[in-house]
Formats: C-alpha cells, structure tokens, sequence
C-alpha cells in the first residue's frame, strides 16, 4: 500500500538483533501491527500497539512507535534462523476497521 | 493455527471461468475481510462483512463479489476471471467488543488463472 512503507530487505547474523522498520503516513491510525509470513503460510499477527503507547515489549520482540515521525519499528532479539520470513507492518485508520499493509519486508537470517 | 479456515488451499482454472471462495472465521468472530496478495500490488483490502452486512469497501472489481451468510461463513466469487486475477485471496476475522482490533488470517486460497 502507498500508506505504508517499508524497506524490501534485511539480512541479519544468527544471535544478532533485527530492526525491521516502517513509515505511515494517516496520523490518526488507531493500532499498527506486525505481520509476520512464512513460504507458503497465511499471515501470522506477531504484536500490535496501541497508538497512543510509545513501546510494546513481547518476549524476543520490542515495537517502538514514534507518532510524531510516523515511524514504527520491529526489534527481534537473538534472531533465529526461524525468524527468516516476509515482516508486514500495517495500520488501522481511525474510521473502519480494515488494515492497509505495507509491502513487506524480506528478513533473511544467516546462520 | 488461527482458527480462521479457507477453502480451497489452491485453485486453478481458465480465463472466462467463475470460482467461489470460502472461509470460515474464528468461532466468536462477527467481522469478515477479503484481500488479495500480488506480487505487483502487495496486499489489497477487498471487502469487509460484519454480521452479515457489508461494512466496508476497498479495491475490489465489478466482477467480483463476497456475501456473509447467517453462520458468519463468507465466500468470495470471482467471475470472469483474467489472468491478472491469478493471486493468493485472504480471508481474516475479527471478534466483537474489545477484540476488534486483532486481525487473524487463514491461510489463503491460492487461485491460477491459465
């Protein structure tokens, strides 16, 4: 979606931390999500936040929002070589429901 | 396992043809999503349904179409399909109250349009 924008791919070392990062650009977005999809799998809803918190802490994962800049981040703490997956950042805008998605970004972990 | 459950996992078919797609929310879950995955357009929102009403629009063509019966099932028919309508479809639900804000997903119906 042209709403949300993500970089197309990250690779990262086994054991080291990810930061997938994501903008957005309608400023009353009520709640961001992470996505998370395998080969072949659905997507997998991995966290989401809540758009008046600033940090959400979830075992391996850490999601830091900045309203003013429009940015949302996805740390991934001690990557796994099970971490590699297409991340999807997306926002759900003040009126309705439905999500807009980013275009997703490929994570690649090296052993 | 998001309990969300689509039907059929693949489909192929040829252009001109018509297919019906299904999807069964979560139990509990009142609100139905349609969206389409393609390379070139990402994912795109098609169509919502919430107990048995269409509640929101997005990119979804004239040809196709989505209906939300009394078990709060959903199908999606595509008709008169294009090769361009070759993609993986989504279904997502989301519960009533507090639990709206969480979209689980199945995981797709992946159509080929020969």
């Amino acid at each position: 979606g042209e709403d949300v924008e993500q970089s197309l791919f990250l690779s990262v070392r086994e054991g080291d931390s990810s930061v997938i990062n994501c903008t957005y650009t309608d400023s009353s977005s009520t709640y961001l999500y992470w996505y998370k999809q395998e080969p072949g799998a659905g997507l997998q809803l991995l966290t989401y936040i809540f758009s008046n918190m600033d940090m959400k802490q979830d075992q391996r994962l850490t999601v830091l929002l900045n309203k003013k800049d429009k940015h949302l981040s996805l740390r991934i703490a001690d990557t796994q070589t099970g971490d590699s997956a297409i991340y999807f950042c997306a926002e759900r805008k003040a009126a309705g429901n439905k999500l807009t998605f980013g275009g997703g970004t490929r994570v690649l972990v090296k052993p | 396992d998001s309990g969300v459950t689509q039907t059929p996992k693949h489909l192929i078919t040829a252009t001109g043809q018509r297919v019906t797609l299904r999807c069964s929310p979560r139990s509990g879950d009142l609100s139905v999503y349609w969206y389409q995955q393609s390379l070139d357009q990402g994912l795109q929102f098609l169509i919502q349904y919430y107990n048995g009403e269409e509640r929101a629009k997005g990119n979804i063509l004239e040809r196709f179409s989505a209906q939300q019966f009394p078990d709060l099932h959903s199908e999606l028919n595509l008709s008169s399909l294009e090769l361009g309508d070759s993609a993986l479809y989504f279904c997502a639900s989301s519960g009533a109250g507090t639990g709206t804000e969480k979209l689980f997903f199945g995981s797709g119906t992946q159509l080929s349009v020969l």
